[in-house]
């Protein structure tokens, strides 16, 4: 089945420390993306990339690194520099081209105490 | 920057009622999207318009692009318990191809 696999589901870490959050896409889709979800909100863009080895920021990046060394996969980290890092974290494909939907992942949601 | 809004934030309706919800851009948008996220899961693509004033139906949802393409809505009929859950719309960045700008979304709660 094509897809979009996240992992894990729950990820407890401690203030201080980096955590990568995995994804991985049998879509063979071009563009990937990493969503940040707070409760009773919406959507909100860390980062995305529309080729390998090539990615920009969204509207919240700062905290975030991310690479795209392979179309398949878009790891995201969550430095110690986010300030609030507790969230659902939402990774998402499409084929890239203006307005193609978008496939979500199931998603990760990250506590950090 | 763009910006798409959605309202209400909150609709809680008794099962059979019906419930609308609405998006307003912006800016023109070429296409709107919009998405069902169900409590605790993903967001799932439910349908895209394209065209100016299109509406398209799927079994109870009926969705409208307005004649200016800046507005959209998203309509239930006689809702069921099985709608619960927040409904998203999101139109395309024209000047960045790939990127989406999404509204914060109509959470729908529904009373059996």
């Amino acid at each position: 089945d094509g897809g979009i696999t996240q992992s894990p589901k729950y990820l407890f870490r401690k203030e201080g420390q980096n955590v990568t959050l995995s994804c991985e896409q049998n879509l063979n889709h071009d563009a990937m993306y990493w969503y940040r979800q707070d409760p009773g909100q919406g959507l909100r863009l860390i980062y995305y990339s529309q080729i390998v080895n090539d990615f920009q920021k969204g509207d919240i990046a700062e905290g975030y690194s991310v690479s795209r060394e392979k179309k398949e996969s878009f790891p995201l980290t969550v430095t110690s520099a986010q300030k609030n890092p507790t969230a659902f974290y939402l990774c998402a494909s499409s084929m890239g081209r203006v307005g193609s939907p978008l496939h979500f992942g199931n998603g990760t949601r990250l506590t950090v105490t | 920057g763009q910006q798409v809004m959605q309202i209400p934030q909150y609709q809680h309706v008794q099962e059979g009622e019906d419930f609308t919800t609405y998006c307003n851009s912006s800016t023109t948008l070429s296409n709107i999207q919009w998405y069902k996220q169900r409590p605790g899961g993903h967001p799932v693509f439910l349908i895209q318009l394209v065209k100016s004033g299109e509406v398209k139906k799927q079994k109870r949802l009926t969705f409208q692009f307005g004649e200016a393409k800046k507005n959209s809505s998203l309509h239930i009929t006689a809702t069921q318990t099985t709608d619960v859950g927040t409904y998203f719309c999101a139109g395309p960045d024209e000047t960045n191809a790939g990127k989406s700008t999404f509204g914060d979304g109509t959470t729908l709660t529904v009373k059996p």
